[in-house]
């Protein structure tokens, strides 16, 4: 059963950097089977997809945030990483890493974790 | 991007009622990858359908997808008092993933 668990800070304030990792666990991001994609959810609103990254290192970020973002592997520790940059108010929300990208559903989800924006 | 819409943006209905929801594509969803997620509270999405019509292991078949292009419909056939939740529809067949907005599944 694929696990995938988020760690991070859970307060950043504005004009910094917001950082999480994803830590996967019954199944290996080097298969290359699968895409892994970070997605948040503001408090009350609706799901938003933030990018994905494949085992190569290639990724694919939303236009909306794609100036702001960076999305990274580490297939030795079987992690990868969000890094959004400047953040405002509007970043505070539920950040979910999940299994899957282009043309694959999202099958596995962490159990999100809260990052709250303010100074 | 593709934006989707999803309606009802709230469905209020009684156990053992039928539901049925939509999700509209401004442009055609390529090979028909879209998939719906129940959301409850204080947990994370959870995989119903995919490729627009097939269940997610361990899903019920009161649940079912259909749909092609850019009209698509999640309908549960009988509700059940763990159905009440808000539903997502997605889309993956282009780079760029988006989700609609949401349809709250409500007790009447």
């Amino acid at each position: 059963q694929v696990q995938l668990q988020e760690s991070g800070p859970g307060l950043v304030k504005p004009s910094q950097t917001l950082s999480l990792t994803c830590t996967v666990s019954g199944g290996s991001i080097s298969s290359g089977d699968y895409y892994w994609s970070w997605i948040r959810q503001p408090p009350g609103k609706g799901l938003e997809w933030i990018g994905y990254i494949y085992y190569s290192g290639s990724t694919y970020y939303n236009p909306s945030l794609k100036s702001r973002v960076t999305i990274s592997v580490d297939t030795s520790k079987n992690q990868f990483s969000l890094k959004l940059s400047s953040v405002t108010a509007a970043d505070t929300a539920v950040y979910y890493c999940a299994r899957g990208g282009l043309q694959l559903p999202f099958d596995y989800w962490g159990q999100g974790t809260l990052v709250t924006v303010s100074s | 991007e593709i934006v989707l819409t999803q309606s009802p943006a709230t469905l209020s209905l009684s156990p053992g009622e039928r539901a049925t929801l939509s999700c509209g594509a401004s442009q055609s969803v390529s090979s028909s990858y879209l998939a719906w997620y129940q959301q409850k509270p204080g947990l994370a999405p959870r995989l119903l359908i995919y490729d627009a019509s097939s269940r997610a292991t361990g899903i019920p078949d009161r649940f079912s997808g259909s749909g092609s292009g850019t009209d698509f419909t999640l309908t549960i056939s009988r509700l059940e008092p763990e159905d009440f939740a808000v539903y997502y529809c997605q889309q993956y067949g282009s780079s760029s993933l988006t989700f609609g907005g949401g349809t709250k599944v409500e007790i009447k």
